[in-house]
């Protein structure tokens, strides 16, 4: 049982590049996220999911993308990098429902030039 | 927007217990009070949550005020590996999403 899994743990881009950060649970939770943190500050939303084919946005979507193919996976994309991305992203999955907690991933570290 | 009102910062000495207070005055009979832990370069880590009864486990105790309004999560006693961000969460029961505040930063002084 690894948890939750996130690739890769560093990134470096130039501004403009695509890249997809990914997640994975292999504890059968319904509902992943994914939070940006940038340096000395608080957790962010940017988006979540309570299901395969379901996504929703958080509290700062934009420049991101998300997609639910599986239980698994929710990878994380971000279609042209600004260096305003510069963060430590997050992955978080969980059963749904109000009693069940949070598991988070070791987190990426993503620089943008 | 998070729900919930926290100190923004804390200390405490090494061996003595720590009472970190939060504040949800909005919250509904079925949100669920969920704290969570930040150390230095990690993620977040779940300590304990409740609903209406106090809890305890290994890691802390949960005292919940009996309106709900408020909650106080207790260490026992402190050590230095305690002084982490400490965050007071409400789930929200309507989708499922989890809002982090800003938490307590909490130290700890030996």
């Amino acid at each position: 049982n690894a948890g939750v899994t996130q690739t890769p743990k560093f990134q470096v881009l130039k501004t403009g590049q695509s890249m997809t950060l990914q997640c994975a649970q292999d504890m059968n939770h319904e509902y992943m996220s994914w939070y940006r943190q940038d340096p000395g500050m608080g957790l962010r939303l940017i988006h979540y999911s309570v299901g395969a084919g379901i996504t929703d946005q958080g509290e700062v979507p934009n420049g991101y993308n998300v997609s639910r193919s599986t239980t698994e996976d929710f990878p994380l994309r971000l279609l042209s990098a600004a260096p305003s991305q510069t963060s430590v992203y997050f992955c978080a999955s969980s059963r749904t429902g109000d009693g069940n907690t949070q598991y988070f991933g070791p987190g990426t570290r993503l620089t943008v030039l | 927007d998070a729900k919930t009102t926290q100190p923004n910062s804390m200390e405490s000495n090494e061996e003595e217990p720590v009472h970190l207070p939060c504040n949800h005055s909005t919250i509904s009979g079925t949100d669920y009070i969920h704290w969570y832990r930040q150390l230095p370069s990690q993620g977040p880590e779940y300590v304990i949550h409740g609903l209406t009864s106090n809890v305890n486990n290994r890691m802390a105790s949960l005292a919940i005020a009996e309106d709900r309004k408020s909650s106080t999560l207790i260490l026992h006693r402190a050590t230095l590996r305690d002084a982490a961000v400490y965050y007071c969460i409400l789930r929200d029961d309507r989708d499922d999403k989890i809002i982090f505040g800003k938490g307590t930063r909490l130290h700890i002084l030996p």
